[in-house]
Order: structure tokens, then C-alpha cells, then sequence
């Protein structure tokens, strides 16, 4: 069974600032992991996501995330923090199966203040 | 590519009456999709797995003849929430999977259901 787990619910950061928000996951079988921004009142939008290869994944907006195995991590980062990039971020995870839902962590509010 | 809507974006009826929302692959194809209802401040959870041309999947403690979930072509599946009542209040978000694809889902916006 896989599960997602978040660390932190509210991130706070300066404009400029550097952006870390932090994912850990269990997964029984070599899964593939995403993340996805939500604006409010909006549905989800793909930032990145690893399923095989090289384990420093680069999505959109400027945020990469790597893949740790040895620490079951999956953490997003952005070197610059942007007024632009508040909102919910969720992590999830998915067996390798055709037809199979994605698994959400609780999310992470990140904030942005100037 | 690859775009899912959702049909309403927003919807609000009287406690009792019963609600459809679609959900619609635009420009692919998709064997299966997915429901989530999303509570404020809180985290996407799965009800159900849609596969086309058969029964849904539900999820443990939804129940399947108060979410009615019809997937009857590879576009298209909707979801009817049958005498709805203030605590089906909620987001409900659909997503899509390409056919034969493992990796990638895409959400429609979602819908805002409030029920009074």
C-alpha cells in the first residue's frame, strides 16, 4: 500500500526566498510521484512528476523536486520564492498500474509575503 | 493537450434534490477516470474509479447509491449525487488517465457543489 506524507502544513517565505516543501512516501513497489499546485477554487495543476530515469526532476515555474530513495523523500524546491507561487501544494503517489488513483498527501499551504 | 472539464463549475440546489456533474476528456481518450471530493483546507480523496462501459469502483464508506457514477464513453463520465443534503457540500474534482497510460492524470477544475 502507498501513503504520502507531508511535513508541514503552512510554509512561510519571503519573496526571493528559497522554497522547500517536504514529501515523504510508502510504497511497496518502485512508484511513480508527482506534485500539483492548487489555486483556489481551481482543480490541480501538474508542476512535475518522477516515474523513471533521473531522479532530479525540473517542472514548471521553476520548481524541481528530487528523488531519494534511500530516504523515501520527494521534496519540491524553487531557488526564488514569487508572490505568483502561493497556494495549496499536494504530493501524491501512484503504483505503476494502468487504472490506478493517485495517492494525495494533506497538502501544504505555502505563503508569500514581500 | 490532454484537457479535462468539469460541468458545472459551480452548482447550488435545495437539500433533496439530486445534481449531475460532468466530466470530459477534450482531446484524449480515457479507459478510466477518476472521482475526488475535496473538503476546505483539506486534502483530495478518491471516491470512486470510473472504468468505461462498466460498473464504478467505490471507495470504502462512500456510498454507491448516493453517488451515481456512469462512464458510458471514453469522454465522458458523470457523476449525480442523489438527494443531496448540506454535508455533501464539498469540491468535487474529476480526473483522467490517457488509455494504457500509467503515469499521468489530468483534473478538470472542479466543481463547487452547495447544497442548502
Amino acid at each position: 500500500a502507498q501513503s504520502v506524507t507531508q511535513l508541514g502544513s503552512h510554509v512561510s517565505v519571503s519573496e526571493g526566498a528559497l522554497v522547500l516543501l517536504r514529501c515523504n512516501y510508502s510504497s511497496s513497489v518502485p512508484p511513480y510521484l508527482f506534485w500539483y499546485v492548487q489555486y483556489p477554487n481551481q482543480g490541480l495543476q501538474l508542476l512535475l512528476k518522477y516515474t523513471t530515469g533521473a531522479t532530479l526532476v525540473k517542472g514548471i515555474n521553476g520548481f524541481e523536486a528530487e528523488f531519494k530513495k534511500s530516504e523515501t523523500s520527494f521534496h519540491l524546491t524553487k531557488p526564488s520564492a514569487h508572490m505568483s507561487d502561493a497556494a495549496e501544494y499536494f504530493c501524491a503517489v501512484s503504483p505503476n498500474q494502468a487504472g490506478t488513483a493517485l495517492i494525495f498527501g494533506k497538502g501544504t499551504t505555502l505563503s508569500v509575503s514581500s | 493537450g490532454a484537457v479535462v472539464s468539469q460541468h458545472p463549475s459551480w452548482v447550488i440546489c435545495k437539500s433533496g434534490t439530486s445534481v449531475k456533474i460532468e466530466c470530459r476528456s477534450l482531446d484524449f481518450q480515457a479507459t478510466t477516470m477518476f472521482w475526488y471530493r475535496q473538503f476546505p483546507k483539506q486534502s483530495l480523496m478518491l471516491m470512486a474509479t470510473s472504468n468505461e462501459g462498466s460498473k464504478a469502483t467505490y471507495e470504502q464508506g462512500v456510498e454507491k447509491d448516493k453517488f451515481l457514477i456512469n462512464h458510458a464513453s471514453l469522454t465522458l463520465s458523470t457523476l449525480t449525487v442523489t438527494s443531496a443534503h448540506p454535508e455533501d457540500s464539498s469540491f468535487y474534482i474529476c480526473s483522467a488517465s490517457l488509455t494504457g497510460a500509467t503515469d499521468t492524470q489530468y483534473f478538470g477544475p472542479g466543481t463547487r457543489l452547495t447544497v442548502l
